[in-house]
């Protein structure tokens, strides 16, 4: 079975800090895994994914996600933080079987304060 | 280029009755899934949709059914609506025809808030 942890509820950090948002894994086989971000009363936004290749994945609004396979890790990063990053944050892996099912962790509110 | 539209955003209902949630998928876009989010919750995988037929199915009950139109539109169906059954959902739509299956994400919808009373 195919499942995502993020173990994290919340991460505070300052506006300017460098951000991390904890992923980690647990699939059969190759894992197909995803970043979405939920602002409030929106649906949830693409980040960026990993599905093969280099090991530290850049997406959108400056995230970046390093993929480590002998740590089953996909940590979500942010060199520098912004207020308007502040959201829930979830780590998601794709069905082995079904390329469009997803599971997704219960995620990670990132605040980040002026 | 439109994305995903869910509809209504909003619904109160009552125990015991029936709801029905609407979808329309990105354009270009012939799959739909449907995922329910509890309150503090990721999204848990209801069912999904291609060529009008239910493809596969999370661990929901026959009170959650669903139907795909040739239009690859797409409704939610949950009959005696429980207090459990509030939660936000969202629909998601993707491509079979995506070259590399697999490595695109699914696109969101804003979501039907759903309130039982």
């Amino acid at each position: 079975a195919q499942s995502v942890a993020q173990p994290e509820d919340q991460v505070n950090v300052a506006e300017g800090n460098p951000l991390t948002v904890k992923c980690t894994y647990s699939v059969s086989g190759n894992p197909y895994l995803f970043w979405y971000v939920q602002y409030p009363n929106r649906g949830l936004q693409f980040l960026l994914k990993y599905i093969t290749g280099d090991n530290l994945v850049k997406g959108s609004y400056g995230f970046e996600a390093e993929f480590n396979k002998s740590q089953t890790s996909f940590h979500l990063k942010k060199p520098s933080a912004l207020v308007s990053d502040s959201a829930l944050y979830f780590c998601a892996v794709r069905d082995i079987y079904n390329f469009n099912k997803f599971y997704f962790g219960s995620g990670t509110k990132l605040n980040v304060k002026p | 280029d439109a994305g995903v539209t869910q509809s209504p955003t909003h619904l109160i209902k009552t125990r015991g009755q029936q709801v029905t949630l609407r979808c329309s998928p990105k354009s270009g876009h012939d799959t739909v899934s449907w995922y329910q989010q509890a309150l503090g919750q990721g999204p848990q995988f209801i069912f999904q949709y291609y060529e009008e037929e239910e493809r596969q199915r999370g661990n929901f009950p026959d009170r959650f059914s669903g139907h795909q139109f040739p239009n690859y539109s797409s409704e939610l169906n949950v009959n005696a609506l429980l207090l459990g059954d509030s939660a936000l959902y969202l629909c998601a739509s993707s491509s079979s025809g995506t070259p590399l299956l697999g490595n695109q994400p699914q696109h969101f919808g804003d979501g039907t808030r759903l309130s039982i009373l």
